[in-house]
């Protein structure tokens, strides 16, 4: 089962951009994966699917300033021109036989 | 538009049994799995298991073996999730998402607080 590794804070100032990490574990490098957002107090709500190419595909309604990107067995999400409401926890996800969350990364917006 | 909505928070004792409702709108149901995460008071994410609502397979967490049952109504497009044997740190919000992974879509929560 792959293991998905985040580092557990962030922060960056309003306006600006920011880049989460989220790592597969070694012989898992190839696999898809899926990054959620969960504002505080709030479920979880789907950004975007990414595969180790860089592709992605955005879930309905995530605005444009939501991207992913790759690179190895690290997967990315990059938020540009922060905004006050991206303040929430990020959780990468991903699926072998069973589903696997990372630990969530908890983003402030200074 | 997809929705997927959830019964209301319950309280039980330890030892008890809890069933989850999620009713799904604005798809074809039988077309997307279910899938049920749950996450303790300031913890993270994590995943219970996953239904096909075509066919209902199901593969559940290792660790809820054997207390976890997932089911689906076809008719009514709902998905049931019953918990056994309550223990205290079942306490958590339970979630309902569409998908067996990437779950593009998520239910509102249930809060389920086992509390003798």
């Amino acid at each position: 089962q792959p293991v998905l590794t985040q580092s557990s804070s962030a922060s960056a100032s309003l306006g600006s951009s920011v880049k989460l990490t989220c790592t597969l574990s070694s012989g898992h490098s190839s696999y898809i994966i899926a990054w959620h957002q969960q504002q505080p107090g709030k479920a979880p709500r789907y950004l975007l699917k990414l595969e180790r190419s860089g592709s992605y595909n955005k879930g309905s309604g995530v605005p444009d300033r939501f991207s992913g990107s790759s690179s190895g067995a690290d997967r990315y999400l990059t938020i540009s021109n922060l905004q006050s409401e991206d303040e929430a926890d990020y959780y990468c996800e991903t699926w072998d036989t069973t589903g696997v969350f990372g630990g969530g990364t908890k983003l402030t917006v200074l | 538009q997809v929705q997927l909505v959830q019964s209301g928070a319950e309280v039980k004792k330890p030892g008890a049994s809890v069933k989850v409702s999620c009713k799904a709108s604005g798809y074809t149901f039988t077309s997307h799995g279910i899938s049920w995460v749950r996450q303790a008071p300031g913890q993270g994410l994590e995943w219970m298991g996953r239904i096909s609502a075509h066919n209902g397979n199901t593969n559940y967490a290792q660790k809820l073996q054997g207390r976890v049952i997932m089911t689906t109504d076809t008719s009514t497009s709902t998905a049931y999730m019953e918990l056994r044997s309550l223990r205290s740190d079942d306490t958590a919000v339970y979630y309902c998402a569409r998908g067996d992974w990437g779950f593009d879509y998520w239910g509102q929560g249930t809060l389920v607080t086992v509390s003798s």
